[in-house]
């Protein structure tokens, strides 16, 4: 398995533009989860999924972010309009349905200028 | 969730075991033990886990007190890839909202050479 597959790598984007994060999840994950880094906050949990349907977006910092898991092997994370803030490492996870044994992908890079 | 205690940051010369403590004081008994660790510029990874009884992988040891108030990993010979940021997470090892994890600062542990 190739893993927890994110791209891209790095985002470099203007301030108002609209971005869009994507991930691959290990194949047969019934869980799916989005974090961001920064130095300030640490790792933060933003939403998580179970079998493509949301269950907790408590973590979503505001309206201007969004994201969606239209089938099991495919996951977005969308930021409208992006805010110089917004720059950080996003990480997105998948795990198996029993266990937090989470696995990591590489994470976006998102730098908004 | 019961809330953990790690220090800051620690040094350890390459070769040597590295001992990373752990304080959870306020654990339940159906509260297992995790830790990942995060490699500059990667995502967190999964080391070991463990409930009351110690143990061990290919990559670490875990041992967990009787009375399982803290825990200590164990690295038996460190190398210069072991420099991470530590995580020690106390959750419940079941499915639902429990798979989601919340992660601390950690332990920055710099393997000197």
């Amino acid at each position: 398995d190739a893993g927890v597959i994110q791209s891209p790598r790095h985002e470099v984007t203007e301030m108002g533009q609209e971005v869009t994060l994507r991930c691959k999840p290990i194949s047969g994950h019934d869980y799916l989860f989005w974090y961001r880094q920064t130095m300030m906050r640490g790792l933060e949990l933003l939403i998580y999924f179970n079998n493509n349907v949301p269950i907790d977006d408590s973590g979503m910092p505001e309206d201007r972010f969004s994201a969606k898991m239209p089938n099991a092997s495919f996951s977005t994370l969308k930021i409208q309009p992006s805010e110089p803030r917004d720059s950080a490492v996003y990480f997105c996870a998948s795990s198996p349905q029993r266990g937090i044994l989470l696995t990591f992908g590489s994470g976006t890079r998102l730098t908004v200028v | 969730d019961a809330k953990t205690t790690q220090p800051p940051s620690m040094d350890c010369a390459e070769g040597r075991a590295a001992n990373l403590p752990c304080n959870h004081s306020t654990i339940s008994g159906n509260e297992y033990v995790y830790w990942y660790r995060q490699i500059h510029s990667q995502g967190p990874q999964y080391i070991i886990h463990g409930l009351k009884n110690n143990e061990t992988n290919e990559m670490a040891s875990l041992i967990i007190t009787e009375d399982r108030k803290s825990s200590t990993l164990i690295l038996p010979h460190a190398t210069l890839r072991d420099t991470a940021v530590y995580y020690c997470i106390v959750r419940v090892a079941m499915g639902g909202a429990t798979n989601k994890l919340i992660f601390g600062t950690g332990t920055l542990l710099a393997v000197q050479p």
